[in-house]
């Protein structure tokens, strides 16, 4: 059962465009969403965050925009850069939970100079 | 910075044999994790421990064991490798909600 989906596998935008990557999940008591950057044969680095009690966060060229409602994220990236070429991880976790964070399969994108 | 490390980058090991890949945190963070990914299957959690000597299981815990003696040491064990375990192998050490990565090791089972 996969609690935490990103059904894009892959994406790819023009250099200077808006690249937006979408992530929907499905427990409602998650409370707390992170974004994560992987270069290959590099670990995944931390990117933005997003608790549940907001529905905006913002820094510099990200944006992550959480819809409570219809359990959806998404990270918007402007403008987008051929640097941002990577994949991406929604994760998911809540407060009384385990210790865990719920991963979702990532998405390539890449940016096209 | 956080930074959390693991011994190898590249291991290439063969069917049979013991594996030990360690990983090592600097911010006296309790819990750590151990991660496979494989393309198009993501992160995938092997173990995790939220304390000394604590470990708890994750998604596809099966044929490994983990060990942690000290706080800033994890160790995740391959008793007997196989091919299908031949993977990215990235360890995570955990503060608040954020994860800290290590740079990964890709073993190679042959």
């Amino acid at each position: 059962d996969q609690q935490v989906k990103q059904n894009s596998p892959s994406l790819s935008v023009q250099e200077g465009r808006i690249s937006i990557l979408n992530c929907d999940y499905t427990n409602s008591m998650f409370d707390y969403f992170l974004w994560y950057k992987k270069y290959p044969a590099e670990g995944p680095t931390f990117l933005i965050s997003i608790s549940s009690i907001k529905d905006k966060n913002e820094d510099g060229r990200f944006t992550v925009f959480l819809n409570k409602s219809a359990k959806h994220l998404s990270l918007h990236i402007v403008p987008s850069q051929p640097g941002d070429s990577a994949v991406y991880f929604c994760a998911a976790s809540y407060e009384g939970g385990s210790e865990k964070l719920v991963f979702g399969k990532g998405t390539k994108l890449t940016v096209n100079p | 910075d956080v930074k959390v490390t693991q011994s190898s980058r590249y291991l290439v090991k063969r069917t049979g044999e013991k594996v030990f890949l360690e990983c090592v945190q600097d911010m006296d963070h309790e819990n750590m994790f151990w991660y496979r990914q494989d393309p198009g299957l993501g992160l995938r959690l092997i173990y995790f421990s939220y304390d000394v000597k604590m470990k708890e299981k994750g998604d596809i815990p099966e044929g490994y064991s983990v060990s942690r003696e000290k706080k800033e040491r994890f160790s995740l064990i391959l008793e007997s490798a196989s091919t299908n375990q031949t993977s990215m192998y990235l360890c995570a050490s955990k503060k608040q909600y954020e994860q800290y990565f290590g740079p990964g090791t890709r073993l190679t089972v042959t």
